[in-house]
């Protein structure tokens, strides 16, 4: 068990919903992670939050957000979803933001859109 | 822009047989970060080692060890005795020093590794 917990473990929903995956870090950790795993586009990185505050962009599309929250837990809000959207959504936390520090990934929200 | 490449996408081994993991990287900045992380059937990611640009030296742990040669931008894994227990994808991944990276990984494509009793 990393500690990080997300919620929920299973989403299924319709094309154009939406939906909000949620996460809580490791206790003592300021800085979450999102991860989509899809088997065409592997591992991609989303998004980093740092104490609040976006720390680093990957390549999150328009439709899909993110906020940290003061007690340090974080939403991936995804809207207007699509097919192709349909993946393993990783939360990972670390202790700081910068590169060298290992991320602890929690147990993954696998979306499924029908 | 940083890439890693594990250009093996599955293994296949009968139990008790070593196996060696490749991972190749791609990067411009000097200091910079590698891992290893392990997704078993269970699907989640297991953190297994860090290493950093400026630190050459070879670790084992266990059944474990690693092998980093800055020469060829090789950072290799390999399980030694393997069970099969060790069957999973293995991700080898890089995170670079400067700011405005953050911490962001960059995964190779991960190598299926079975392991027959």
């Amino acid at each position: 068990d990393s500690g990080v917990t997300q919620t929920p473990k299973h989403l299924i929903t319709a094309t154009g919903q939406r939906v909000t995956l949620r996460c809580s870090p490791r206790s003592g950790d300021l800085s979450v992670y999102w991860y989509q795993q899809s088997l065409d586009q592997g591992l991609q990185f989303l998004i980093q939050y740092y104490n609040g505050e976006e720390r680093a962009k990957g390549n999150i599309l328009e439709r899909f957000s993110a906020q940290q929250f003061p007690d340090l837990h974080s939403e991936l809000n995804l809207s207007s979803l699509e097919l192709g959207d349909s993946a393993l959504y990783f939360c990972a936390s670390s202790v700081m933001d910068r590169g060298g520090y290992e991320q602890y990934f929690g147990p993954g929200t696998r979306l499924t859109v029908t | 822009a940083q890439k890693v490449t594990q250009a093996q996408t599955e293994i296949s081994v009968v139990e008790k047989e070593d196996v060696t993991l490749d991972c190749v990287y791609e990067t411009r900045d000097t200091t910079y970060y590698l891992f290893w992380y392990k997704q078993p059937p269970s699907g989640e990611l297991v953190f297994l080692i860090r290493r950093n640009s400026f630190d050459e030296q070879n670790e084992i742990s266990g059944r474990y060890s690693w092998n980093f040669q800055k020469s060829t931008s090789s950072f290799n894994f390999t399980i030694t005795a393997s069970q099969v227990v060790d069957s999973a994808v293995y991700f080898c991944a890089l995170s670079e020093a400067y700011k405005a990276a953050g911490n962001k990984l960059t995964f190779g494509g991960g190598t299926r590794v079975l392991v027959k009793p």
